[in-house]
């Protein structure tokens, strides 16, 4: 079946330090990749995707590369700003983007 | 720009009470589907709907129903609430298959209660 994993947060950084939110995923086919985040009190909003193997989404200063060797989608920054304290999620479609799989969500805190 | 809008914003239920969970869209999207946010689980998919007429069901679908009559409203219904139907739940919309990048644009979430 599908399923997404990613790292468990907390995870707490001093503005301008770099940004690692690891995510694994098991999948049949070929899925698309996306991670989502969800600002305090709002609905999930797309932050960048990737729909084939090494393709590289971005957005906003954060990166994603779809590692289908590794089964991987680690989202990366390299100077986060506390604007961007949220909880981030990791997902997955099926080809036809009818089913979404989503990992548990990591929040970000980042502190000035 | 409205967007995708969901009503109530909070409810709290009684065990064995029904309620329904609006879901309304001004996009024109053909895909329109029910989430279910639990702490430590992300979110589930309950139902989704390709088009007027058209349902499936999710991950999750147990105890919950779904109708789609027109392109703009997916209501999602619980029969007899039950306290494991506490949540925060998530309607989104998208383009239909092939005009879709993809992208799910959400609500902003209806928080439910059941005691």
């Amino acid at each position: 079946g599908n399923s997404v994993t990613q790292m468990e947060g907390p995870v707490t950084l001093s503005e301008e330090a770099f940004l690692t939110i690891n995510c694994t995923y098991t999948a049949t086919g070929y899925p698309s990749l996306f991670w989502y985040v969800q600002y305090p009190g709002e609905g999930l909003q797309l932050l960048l995707k990737a729909t084939k193997a090494d393709d590289k989404g971005s957005n906003k200063g954060f990166e994603a590369t779809y590692r289908k060797e590794t089964t991987s989608f680690h989202l990366e920054k390299g100077s986060v700003q506390v604007s961007d304290s949220a909880v981030y999620f990791c997902a997955l479609s099926d080809r036809n983007f009818n089913k979404f799989y989503f990992g548990s969500g990591t929040k970000l805190n980042v502190k000035p | 720009n409205a967007g995708v809008t969901q009503t109530p914003k909070f409810q709290v239920l009684k065990t064995g009470q029904s309620m329904t969970l609006q879901c309304a869209q001004d996009m024109n999207h053909e895909y329109m589907s029910w989430y279910r946010q639990d702490p430590g689980m992300g979110l589930r998919l309950i139902h989704y709907s390709v088009g007027a007429g058209i349902t499936d069901q999710g991950e999750v679908p147990n105890g919950y129903n779904v109708s789609r009559s027109t392109t703009e409203d997916f209501p999602l219904r619980l029969l007899s609430a039950a306290p494991s139907q506490t949540s925060v739940y998530f309607c989104a919309s998208s383009y239909s298959r092939l005009a879709s990048t993809g992208e799910l644009f959400f609500g902003e979430g209806s928080r439910l209660t059941v005691l």
